[in-house]
């Protein structure tokens, strides 16, 4: 599975949109790419996935380039409540995916 | 809701010790996983099982076994527990679809220390 690199943390006001970025330089073109949230003392959630094209949900957004490279997760109006780790991860197998460090968000007031 | 528990959320043990870690999903996933995660190391796959009775290594499977003898539950074992295996555990399951999609669902986690 392609390997993924992620800022170690970012910031963002209140109801403000937050957008993390994630390089995968190495991704093939059968691997998809996955975000996760963990907030502190729960185990990871699911936040959204795409192949190739952009994908919305009631959680996110994820806006993935043309080369795939590089994919940035949007959440359109961020609260406090979106503050955690997140995660990018790509993935070809169904059995295995590996989380790196991710990125701390910090939502201020 | 999927919901996967997981037996203990905070477990203390002392070395040398065989410990059972145990999780149940109830949305008949065939997929299930091991994780530990440690800080700076991020999550770090032990053992995976995509069907009752099968098991696969992850990236850290030394020290572990898994058994899964009923495709709800998967069992982690630690057969003789050392200090560094002192972490968070985590546990998860997907559904076996295509190839490539597969979101998992987590459980809340047992965090293990072991003097």
């Amino acid at each position: 599975d392609a390997k993924t690199t992620q800022p170690p943390s970012m910031d963002c006001a209140e109801g403000r949109a937050a957008n993390l970025p994630c390089n995968h330089s190495t991704i093939s073109g059968n691997e998809y790419v996955y975000w996760y949230r963990q907030i502190h003392s729960q185990g990871p959630q699911y936040i959204i996935h795409g192949l190739k094209n952009n994908e919305t949900n009631e959680m996110a957004s994820l806006i993935i380039t043309e080369d795939r490279k590089s994919s940035t997760l949007i959440l359109p109006h961020a609260t406090l409540r979106d503050t955690a780790v997140y995660y990018c991860i790509v993935r070809g197998n169904a059995g295995k995916s590996t989380f790196g460090d991710g990125t701390t968000l910090t939502v201020k007031p | 809701d999927v919901k996967v528990t997981q037996s203990s959320r905070y477990l203390v043990k002392r070395t040398g010790e065989k410990v059972f870690l145990e999780c149940v999903q109830d949305m008949d996933h065939e997929n299930m996983f091991w994780y530990r995660q440690d800080p700076g190391l991020g999550l770090r796959l032990i053992y995976f099982s995509y069907d009752v009775k099968m098991k696969e290594k992850g990236d850290i499977p030394e020290g572990y076994s898994v058994s899964r003898e009923k495709k709800e539950r998967f069992s982690l074992i630690l057969e003789s527990a050392s200090t560094n295996q002192t972490s968070m555990y985590l546990c998860a399951s997907s559904f076996w679809q295509a190839l490539t999609y597969n979101e998992q669902f987590f459980g809340p986690g047992t965090r293990l220390t072991v003097l």
